[in-house]
């Protein structure tokens, strides 16, 4: 079972503050690597999935770069909002079908 | 479109009981999956189908059972009902495998005593 792990597992901005978190994975038999955004009492909704080495995905103020190679990948948010306040789940497949989730970065952006 | 639909939203079982989680998706997606997700742990998967007919084994598969009855619906059965099943539960589905991202129903809270 692959083992995904995640950093911070939280941590608390000001808003306007620029942020990143890390997800990190077994690089071995790499298949693809997805980020989910995840608001409390609501259900997880996908932000990027990412398959290349050297990938860089963005959307609005969140981008995501992925390194195969050494098996980490990072999330930013640029100028950070109180509705950015979410966990951020990664997910790394590595045989075509299954997943493992890492816990999740917890983000709390504070007005 | 609904998306993903899980029914029912909440239950409450007692040690032994049985019961079927329901989840349908209309989005004609290949690949369904369920989770489980608890404090401090993320989503671990349970089982997932990767097209009508067959299901496979996730990280934690024991003391569940899965059935594909059609390409829309995906259920999940609890046959005996132990405290350490509580927990709060997501069906999945995706267009194919890994790289299709996946849509998440609004989740089941199960209490178990």
């Amino acid at each position: 079972i692959l083992n995904v792990e995640q950093s911070p597992q939280s941590l608390h901005v000001q808003e306007g503050d620029s942020t990143n978190f890390t997800c990190s994975f077994p690089s071995s038999n790499f298949y693809a690597l997805h980020w989910y955004r995840w608001e409390t009492a609501k259900s997880p909704e996908a932000l990027f999935v990412m398959t290349l080495n050297g990938d860089e995905k963005k959307k609005g103020r969140i981008s995501a770069t992925l390194n195969t190679k050494e098996g980490y990948s990072y999330l930013y948010i640029k100028g950070s909002q109180p509705e950015d306040s979410a966990t951020y789940l990664c997910a790394s497949g590595w045989d075509g079908q299954n997943f493992v989730f890492g816990p999740g970065t917890r983000l709390s952006v504070l007005p | 479109n609904a998306g993903v639909t899980q029914t029912p939203k909440f239950q409450v079982l007692k040690t032994g009981q049985s019961m079927t989680l329901q989840c349908a998706q209309d989005m004609n997606h290949n690949s369904m999956y369920w989770y489980r997700q608890d404090p401090g742990m993320g989503l671990r998967l349970i089982y997932y189908s990767a097209s009508e007919g067959t299901t496979d084994k996730g990280e934690v598969p024991n003391g569940y059972n899965v059935s594909r009855l059609n390409k829309r619906e995906f259920s999940l059965r609890l046959e005996s009902a132990a405290p350490s099943q509580t927990s709060v539960y997501f069906c999945a589905s995706s267009e194919a495998s890994s790289w299709s991202w996946q849509y998440f129903g609004p989740g089941t809270r199960l209490t178990v005593t």
